[in-house]
């Protein structure tokens, strides 16, 4: 089955400066990467999503960029701010297939 | 759009007696829904995969007859922890995915619930 590894797991940035969050997946049928954010006592909050045909995609301060050859992906988040902390969850499937998820990311926002 | 509901937000019980948790599906039909569970500081975990209409799919490990879902509608899946005890304590939470072009949800995208936190002394 598949396999999502993720980087780091806690990760502190000053205010105004970017996070990078970073997941490695096993299984090369995989074709969908979503990004999450949970916040503390939530449910998990989709942010962005990129599918295997494109390189990179960008909302606003978010992007999320994917290499298939070497089956990794990353989120960016630049210019961040204080609401920005939270739980980050990177996750990887196929199709309509179930998703499973990296281990995530406690990303703090030093104002 | 795209919005699920879990209810209730919380709930504590007595071990042994049991407890419903609802997922509903807002604005859009879900032809899948997912049941996690979470537990501090912890990755999220899949239970079981339900598709309306017909049986769940229970992922290895997890007890089919303590843990019973039913998705009755292409709106609501409920899930119910049959006697509970407080190693059945956590956070569970719910997502489901569209039906579809033309509805509020992409079909390839699972929508979270809000989560319930379930006690049991």
């Amino acid at each position: 089955g598949e396999n999502v590894e993720q980087h780091p797991s806690t990760l502190s940035v000053q205010e105004g400066d970017s996070a990078v969050i970073k997941c490695t997946y096993s299984d090369s049928a995989s074709n969908y990467f979503p990004w999450y954010k949970q916040e503390l006592g939530k449910g998990p909050q989709l942010i962005i999503d990129i599918r295997s045909n494109v390189g990179e995609k960008k909302d606003q301060r978010i992007a999320v960029t994917l290499n298939k050859t070497a089956k990794h992906f990353s989120l960016h988040i630049t210019e961040t701010q204080p609401e920005d902390s939270a739980v980050y969850f990177c996750a990887a499937g196929f199709g309509n297939e179930k998703l499973t998820f990296g281990t995530g990311t406690r990303l703090t926002i030093i104002p | 759009g795209a919005v699920v509901s879990q209810h209730p937000s919380w709930v504590i019980c007595k071990s042994g007696t049991s407890v419903k948790i609802e997922c509903r599906s807002l604005d859009f039909q879900a032809t899948t829904m997912f049941w996690y569970r979470q537990f501090p500081k912890q990755s999220l975990m899949l239970m079981a995969t339900s598709n309306e209409g017909s049986k769940a799919t229970y992922e290895q490990g997890v007890e089919k007859d303590k843990f019973l879902i039913n998705h009755a509608s292409l709106t609501l899946s409920t899930l119910t922890v049959t006697s509970a005890h407080p190693e059945d304590s956590s956070f569970y939470i719910c997502s489901a995915r569209a039906i579809g072009a033309g509805t509020s949800g992409r079909t390839d995208t699972q929508y979270f619930g809000p989560g319930t936190r379930l006690t049991v002394l």
